[in-house]
């Protein structure tokens, strides 16, 4: 199993440009996210799934877009880059069954940094 | 609402010290599960432990423990004999199981440098 996968795992952008990292994970999980992680900030919940189909906002979702058409795949869009969402975006998945007892995991980062 | 502070922003301490790192939390759940995560430098994130709010029996494995304590809504790590592959940055995170929650909310982290 390949896990939860990022790419890219480096992006420069200018601001006002709009892109879409790519998450996937091969484990079957339901729910999956997006956090973001600043110096200092931790690990903000941008947006989840908790399944096909189904998304809902996290705490600071403004500025982002996610679909969730597959199980497998997570996609979080960025409508119109600015130099705030320069950030390290994590994509992490855990199984549906059990909730939120379960532990998330957590593919390796993309590193964003918008000019 | 949930809330998990780590005010320990970075420790710095020599090897084969003991070090502790606080992690205070806020749920009005009765049902809750608290996580801690590492990061070493290459920056992947890795699990450590979870803890549901029913159990407070405190937890060891090998050089690390886990201190849970509901009084004062604390769930502290500890590690003992500390080595230089230690150093990381450690994540406390909190998930209420009420209301339909389904987000984990992560503390700010303390970075932990272990000097040889």
């Amino acid at each position: 199993n390949a896990g939860v996968t990022q790419t890219p795992k480096f992006q420069v952008l200018k601001t006002g440009q709009s892109m879409t990292l790519q998450c996937a994970q091969d484990m079957n999980h339901e729910y999956m996210s997006w956090y973001r992680q600043d110096p200092g900030m931790g690990l903000r919940l941008i947006h989840y799934s908790v399944g096909a189909g189904i998304t809902d906002q996290g705490e600071v979702p403004n500025g982002y877009n996610v679909s969730r058409s597959t199980t497998e795949d997570f996609p979080l869009r960025l409508l119109s880059a600015a130099p705030s969402q320069t950030s390290v975006y994590f994509c992490a998945s855990r199984p549906g069954t059990g909730g939120v007892r379960n532990e998330q995991f957590f593919g390796p980062g993309t590193r964003l940094t918008v000019l | 609402a949930q809330k998990v502070t780590q005010a320990q922003t970075e420790i710095s301490v020599v090897e084969k010290e003991d070090v502790t790192l606080d992690c205070v939390y806020e749920t009005r759940d009765t049902t809750y599960y608290l996580f801690w995560y590492k990061q070493p430098p290459s920056g992947e994130l890795v699990f450590l432990i979870r803890r549901n709010s029913f159990d407070e029996q405190n937890e060891i494995s090998g050089r690390y423990s886990w201190n849970f304590q509901k009084s004062t809504s604390s769930f502290n790590f500890t590690i003992t004999a500390s080595q230089v592959v230690d150093s990381a940055v450690y994540f406390c995170a909190l998930s209420e199981a009420g209301g339909g929650g389904f987000k984990t909310i992560f503390g700010a982290g303390t970075r932990l440098f272990v000097k040889a």
